[in-house]
């Protein structure tokens, strides 16, 4: 079974530029999480979908961050614009039932 | 609230038990889980346990849970130096599939 697929790997961009992240998760997972992971913390829950419905995004700052799952399979992240402390590792994770939770690589994202 | 609480290093030597230990908050959480991360990549799942649960082993792996003092410890038998990584506890709420994170415990594996 292949796992949680996410582009691209790193990523550096400067203050207010634009960027996106993509998220394939597992075949047959209902469930898609975008998490921010900050230098020396654990992750933090962005936003989280049931097929393609947000079921909880009251992390997401919803000013500058966007996701979508168009039909209910894959899904993208977005930021615009960025800030320096948008500098983080940002995962992606896929659950069939919401009882566990599998993760992708992350994208790294440096942001100057 | 929510607050899931780890310790942030630990270092043992080869073949030694490990023991890192998670305090959580939230008396209504179904599962507790602990999670590996490595240099640069994701988290791995390692293991889970039910709140009905007292202790889950997997091979090298002891999960105990003190529901009463919300105390969750994983232990890991004969470490090795490919154990050497970050070690997550994280807690679902009952009713949701909202997973809370602790900060993570940097294993370091001496040879």
């Amino acid at each position: 079974e292949a796992g949680v697929a996410q582009s691209p790997r790193y990523k550096i961009i400067e203050k207010r530029q634009s960027v996106a992240f993509w998220c394939n998760p597992i075949s047959g997972h209902a469930t898609l999480y975008w998490y921010q992971q900050i230098l020396g913390q654990g992750p933090k829950l962005l936003i989280q979908f049931q097929n393609n419905g947000v079921v909880d995004d009251s992390q997401l700052p919803k000013d500058r961050f966007s996701a979508e799952r168009l039909k209910g399979v894959d899904s993208t992240l977005k930021i615009q614009p960025a800030k320096l402390e948008d500098s983080a590792v940002y995962l992606c994770a896929s659950g069939r039932s919401g009882d566990t939770q599998y993760f992708g690589p992350g994208t790294r994202l440096t942001v100057l | 609230g929510e607050d899931v609480e780890q310790s942030l290093f630990l270092s043992v030597r080869e073949g030694d038990s490990s023991v890192i230990n998670c305090t959580y908050t939230d008396s209504s959480s179904t599962y507790l889980y602990w999670y590996k991360q490595e240099p640069g990549a994701g988290l791995q799942l390692l293991t889970y346990i039910f709140s009905n649960m007292d202790m889950k082993q997997d091979q090298r792996l002891t999960v105990l849970l003190n529901k009463k003092d919300k105390h969750l410890s994983l232990r890991i038998a004969d470490t090795q130096t490919g154990d050497s990584a970050i070690y997550f506890c994280a807690e679902k709420t009952s009713g949701t599939y909202k997973y809370i994170f602790g900060t993570g415990t940097r294993l370091k594996v001496l040879a």
